[in-house]
């Protein structure tokens, strides 16, 4: 069955540094990868998405990468503030036999701490 | 654009109870789902509608759980009667249109309601 995996220890990091999330997925070959933020009591919010044909995709400090040969995409938050700190989900998803999207499968998350 | 909401936000209740919460997606929106999620997991799909009509119902535990949206707009999700691990956040989302081939379904995501059964 499909499996996604995120580093499931919470990740912590100084201020001002370069936060690396990981995402990795087995027995799935997704066309798209999306990447939510979910802060404390609130739900998950779209940041980012990239497409199978993409290597990379940037938004201000955010970067993804997708590895369809490693079946792996790196999630990177450059000069890391206190603010980034919360959740993040990775969701990949294609569009399934009937021409439809598809579903999202969501990863376990991983939990960001960004120290002054 | 107003978002998602969903109530209460919060509810208690003693196991063997029936509780409903409510979702009113975003205007236009054609597809709307339900999550369930646990503390410390991802959300996990629970129904799946696209306008009034049930896309995947698959993970939804059919003898307690039901789910309708009758007029293609708001929802409410029921379970009854509720046990221990029924212990969660209950989202709501909802997409513009998940039928579109085109469409990368990008999901808006209400508050959710916690849920904490005794």
């Amino acid at each position: 069955s499909q499996k996604i995996e995120q580093n499931s220890e919470a990740l912590n990091i100084q201020e001002g540094k370069t936060a690396t999330l990981t995402c990795n997925y087995t027995n799935y070959s997704p066309a798209y990868l999306q990447w939510y933020r979910q802060d404390p009591g609130r739900g998950p919010v779209f940041l980012l998405l990239i497409r199978e044909n993409e290597k990379e995709k940037r938004k201000e400090r955010l970067k993804v990468t997708f590895d369809t040969t490693l079946k792996q995409s790196l999630f990177h938050i450059t000069a890391s503030q206190p603010a980034d700190s919360a959740t993040y989900l990775c969701a990949p998803h294609r569009p399934d036999g009937s021409g439809n999207t598809g579903k999202l499968i969501f990863g376990q998350g991983t939990t960001l701490q960004v120290k002054p | 654009e107003a978002g998602v909401a969903q109530s209460p936000r919060y509810k208690i209740i003693e196991k063997r109870q029936s509780v409903a919460f409510w979702c009113n997606p975003i205007s236009g929106h054609a597809t709307l789902y339900w999550y369930q999620q646990i503390l410390g997991q991802g959300p996990k799909l629970l129904i799946q509608f696209q306008n009034n009509g049930v896309v995947d119902d698959s993970q939804l535990p059919k003898d307690r759980f039901s789910a309708e949206r009758l007029k293609g707009v708001d929802s409410t999700l029921k379970i009854q009667p509720a046990k221990l691990e029924d212990s969660a956040v209950y989202l709501c989302a909802s997409s513009l249109d998940w039928s579109d081939i085109t469409s990368t379904d990008t999901q808006y995501f209400g508050p959710g309601t916690r849920l904490t059964v005794l």
